[in-house]
């Protein structure tokens, strides 16, 4: 069972340099999410997805876009990176809903130089 | 916007110590959800209690959900050194526009030395 699997683990980036962070899930669920944690700050949510071809903004949404144009891919861009994003990324998806627990990828842990 | 403020940040306890840490907020929430997280690894879930004064168990670890559904703990006892990790609290939104999202608390890392 991969369940939540995200590519690619480690990058380093140059500020102004454009990158995809790619997130699968095999387990047919409806909801993802996009988070990033850095210390001190648990995690933040940036963008989520409720269905195919649906996204929208989180706590911390600025610098990032995001795409689903697949029920099991959830896509992260950054357009020009910045030091500020610098970070450990997670992706994770659920089956929605109220109480539902979210399984999580992983990790990208990226570095803007 | 709902906060989950979490503590102790850091506990560094001895093999076979009781430890708790809490979760607390001003906000009303319709779970809560605790995970563990290890190095390299994304979190897991632990448990979710959902009503408010739930208690439950997974064996040394002890959860329990506030009775206004504001707060919860997280009590281990006779802690080992398996038990070293990343500890996060997360409460999930009520209405039916939440969409499943976690409020996040800090996290507490956790130490235990043999």
């Amino acid at each position: 069972n991969a369940g939540v699997t995200q590519t690619p683990k480690f990058r380093v980036l140059k500020t102004g340099q454009s990158m995809t962070l790619l997130c699968a899930q095999d387990m047919n669920h409806e909801y993802m999410y996009w988070y990033r944690q850095d210390p001190g700050m648990g995690l933040r949510l940036i963008h989520y997805s409720v269905g195919e071809g649906t996204t929208a903004k989180g706590e911390v949404p600025d610098g990032y876009n995001v795409s689903r144009l697949k029920k099991q891919n959830f896509l992260l861009g950054l357009e020009s990176a910045a030091p500020s994003q610098t970070s450990v990324y997670f992706c994770a998806s659920s089956y929605g809903g109220h109480n539902q627990p979210q399984h999580f990828g992983d990790g990208t842990r990226l570095s803007i130089l | 916007t709902q906060l989950l403020e979490q503590s102790p940040q850091f506990l560094s306890i001895q093999e076979g110590e009781n430890l708790t840490v809490y979760c607390n907020s001003s906000s009303v929430f319709s779970s809560l959800q605790w995970y563990r997280q290890e190095p390299g690894e994304g979190p897991v879930l632990l448990v979710t209690v959902v009503t408010g004064g739930e208690v439950k168990k997974l064996k040394r670890l002890t959860f329990q959900f506030g009775d206004a559904r504001k707060d919860s703990s997280l009590h281990i006892t006779a802690a080992q050194t398996g038990d070293t990790g990343l500890y996060l609290c997360a409460g999930a939104a009520r209405g039916g526009t939440s969409y499943g999202k976690l409020t996040f608390g800090q996290g507490t890392i956790l130490t235990v030395h043999p």
